[in-house]
């Protein structure tokens, strides 16, 4: 069974710009999270979503936003890009509930110029 | 909100050395598990572990919820176990995993 995929696995922006992100869970699972990890902050949660719907949020600016489709694919969107969110961006997929074994993609670095 | 302590913070073995990880939670979880993060920045799961304890080859852990730590031991260390391991609940009435800061182990030949 493949596991979960995560493109682009590299991007270098520029402030101001906006990125999309994308991540394809194993299949079968129907929970996508996403984890923002940075050397000052550490691995910080910032959505989860199921069915099509966020189920979770965690404390970013609403410049953060994600969706998921009927094939429970997630992609996350960043707007008016800032320094700071110069990150490694990880999705992760469960079976139903965050409260079953998570498993995580290789990530997207994004660097932001 | 919850608090996730790994200790120690950074760890520096030879080869074929034995060690231990822990992490400490300050409030009840519905979820615990242990990950090895690589070089490139992937998360390896290691153990799905809420209670109870668990062994894979060299590795086992143990949690113990009602003191609220778990434990990693890893036995006979490789260099391609180095990296940084990192401990991640889902606290009662919560769903997100809360990671602490890792422990970084170096395994030098």
């Amino acid at each position: 069974k493949a596991g979960v995929t995560q493109t682009p696995r590299y991007l270098i922006k520029t402030r101001g710009q906006q990125v999309t992100l994308s991540c394809s869970p194993i299949s079968g699972h129907r929970s996508v999270s996403w984890y923002q990890q940075t050397p000052g902050q550490g691995l910080q949660f910032l959505f989860e979503y199921f069915s099509e719907t966020q189920r979770n949020k965690g404390n970013f600016p609403g410049r953060f936003s994600g969706r998921q489709f009927s094939n429970s694919r997630s992609e996350m969107n960043v707007s008016t890009l800032e320094l700071g969110d110069s990150a490694l961006y990880l999705c992760a997929s469960s079976l139903v509930q965050v409260t079953d074994t998570q498993y995580f993609g290789p990530g997207t670095r994004l660097t932001v110029l | 909100g919850i608090q996730v302590e790994q200790s120690p913070p950074d760890l520096i073995l030879q080869e074929g050395a034995n060690s231990t990880l822990r992490c400490n939670f300050s409030d009840s979880v519905n979820n615990l598990q242990w990950f090895h993060q690589n070089p490139w920045g992937q998360l390896i799961n290691l153990f799905y572990i809420p209670s109870g304890t668990k062994q894979n080859g060299r590795l086992s852990a143990t949690t113990v919820a009602t003191e609220r730590y778990s434990l990693l031991y890893i036995s006979s260390s490789q260099t391609t176990d180095s990296g940084v391991y990192f401990c991640a609940v889902v606290p009662g009435g919560y769903n997100k995993l809360i990671f602490g800061a890792g422990t970084r182990l170096a395994v030098h030949p």
